[in-house]
Order: C-alpha cells, then sequence, then structure tokens
C-alpha cells in the first residue's frame, strides 16, 4: 500500500511564527486532504489538494503530484491552531479509504 | 453540505457486552463508506470499507467476527463491536465521499471505552 510520512513529528513555536509541514507520498494519489485533529478528536478538513495550490485564510497548501509531496503552510500561528494535523491519501477516487501519515503535533505558546 | 453525523459521541460498556456505533450522511447518499480507529496518540487506521447492500471489506488483521459492518441504507452504516474486551477500547470514526466531489468528510467520532 501506499506509505506516507509527515515531518515534522512535533513543532513547539511561540504565537505569531509561521511554520511548514511537510507530507511525501509513496504512490501517485488522485486523493490528498490535509486534516487539522482538535483536542476532541474531531477531524477538521482543511484542504483537498491532490494537485496544485489553495489557501484559505492564514493556512495554504501546496501540492506537487509529479514529486509526490505536499506543504501546508501555517501563518502568523494563533494557539489555537495547536494539535495534530495529519496528511491523508487515497489512489482512488472516493472508493479507496484514505492512508493517513503518523502526524505532526504543533504546539503554539502564548 | 457532505455532513456526515455519527452517533454516539462516547460510549462506555461492560466486557462482553456488545456496542453499536451509527454513521449517517445528513445531506447526501453514500453508496461507500469507510471505518477507522484510532489509539490514543497515533494514527488513524482504516478497518474497513462499507459497500451498500453487499458485504464489508476488511483490512488486513481486523476481524470482520468481532466488527460487524452493515451499510444497509445509502445513508447510513453501523459498525457493532461485538462481545467487546478493554483491548478495543479506542476512538472509532467514520467517513464517506461525496460522488462527484473530491475529498472525505469525516463523522465526529465515538470514543468508547470498555471496563
Amino acid at each position: 500500500g501506499i506509505q506516507v510520512e509527515q515531518s515534522p513529528p512535533d513543532l513547539i513555536l511561540q504565537e505569531g511564527a509561521n511554520s511548514t509541514l511537510r507530507c511525501n507520498f509513496s504512490d501517485s494519489v488522485n486523493n490528498l486532504q490535509w486534516f487539522h485533529q482538535n483536542p476532541w478528536g474531531q477531524l477538521i478538513n482543511l484542504f483537498y489538494i491532490p494537485s496544485g495550490t489553495k489557501q484559505n485564510g492564514r493556512l495554504s497548501a501546496t501540492t506537487v503530484a509529479t514529486e509526490r509531496y505536499s506543504l501546508l503552510y501555517i501563518s502568523s500561528s494563533q494557539t489555537t491552531d495547536s494539535g495534530v494535523y495529519f496528511c491523508a491519501v487515497a489512489k482512488g477516487g472516493g472508493a479507496d479509504g484514505l492512508t493517513f501519515g503518523k502526524g505532526t503535533h504543533l504546539i503554539i505558546q502564548p | 453540505g457532505a455532513v456526515v453525523s455519527q452517533h454516539p459521541s462516547r460510549v462506555i460498556c461492560k466486557s462482553g457486552t456488545s456496542v453499536k456505533i451509527e454513521c449517517r450522511s445528513l445531506d447526501f447518499q453514500a453508496t461507500t463508506m469507510f471505518w477507522y480507529r484510532q489509539f490514543p496518540k497515533q494514527s488513524l487506521m482504516l478497518m474497513a470499507t462499507s459497500n451498500e447492500g453487499s458485504k464489508a471489506t476488511y483490512e488486513q488483521g481486523v476481524e470482520k467476527d468481532k466488527f460487524l459492518i452493515n451499510h444497509a441504507s445509502l445513508t447510513l452504516s453501523t459498525l457493532t463491536v461485538t462481545s467487546a474486551h478493554p483491548e478495543d477500547s479506542s476512538f472509532y470514526i467514520c467517513s464517506a465521499s461525496r460522488q462527484g466531489k473530491g475529498g472525505y468528510t469525516f463523522g465526529s467520532g465515538t470514543r468508547l471505552t470498555v471496563v
């Protein structure tokens, strides 16, 4: 199956800092999503981004499908950004389950 | 759009009993739903793929007789943990994809504690 590697595994930053999270995957995919898991376990979908670049407020993401990696950028971090960020991929277009990376645990200190 | 509702959010049960978790797509029809499990401080692992009107497909290492999946309609899939044991305590979460719309939507998850 597809392998998904995320880096860094842990990241501690001061409020206001910028960060870049990386996701490498081992095969071509038709689905790639970035999620933020809050302390209650809920998965918040940040981006559906199998290729290209998207932006949503302070967050943006870029996927270079030909090189099999994706980046999630968080600018001007806030304490509410703390949590675990997961990258997940699937080869199919809705018939395959997602393969998740191990996540990046982000802590934003005030 | 593309809302997935999951109930219950938390459940505590005694060892040896069974627990049913429901996953509903509220505003779309989902021919395929997925069930994941997450142990503390770990990632999400796909357990099974639930197909409307047919048998579920289980990932390697997942006991199909312990984790019964029923997908009887286009908007409802259920996961029943049978004869639960403390090692089944985990966070279970379902998801579905909306046809023609990229990406998967997740329910809010169920935290199961077996005592």
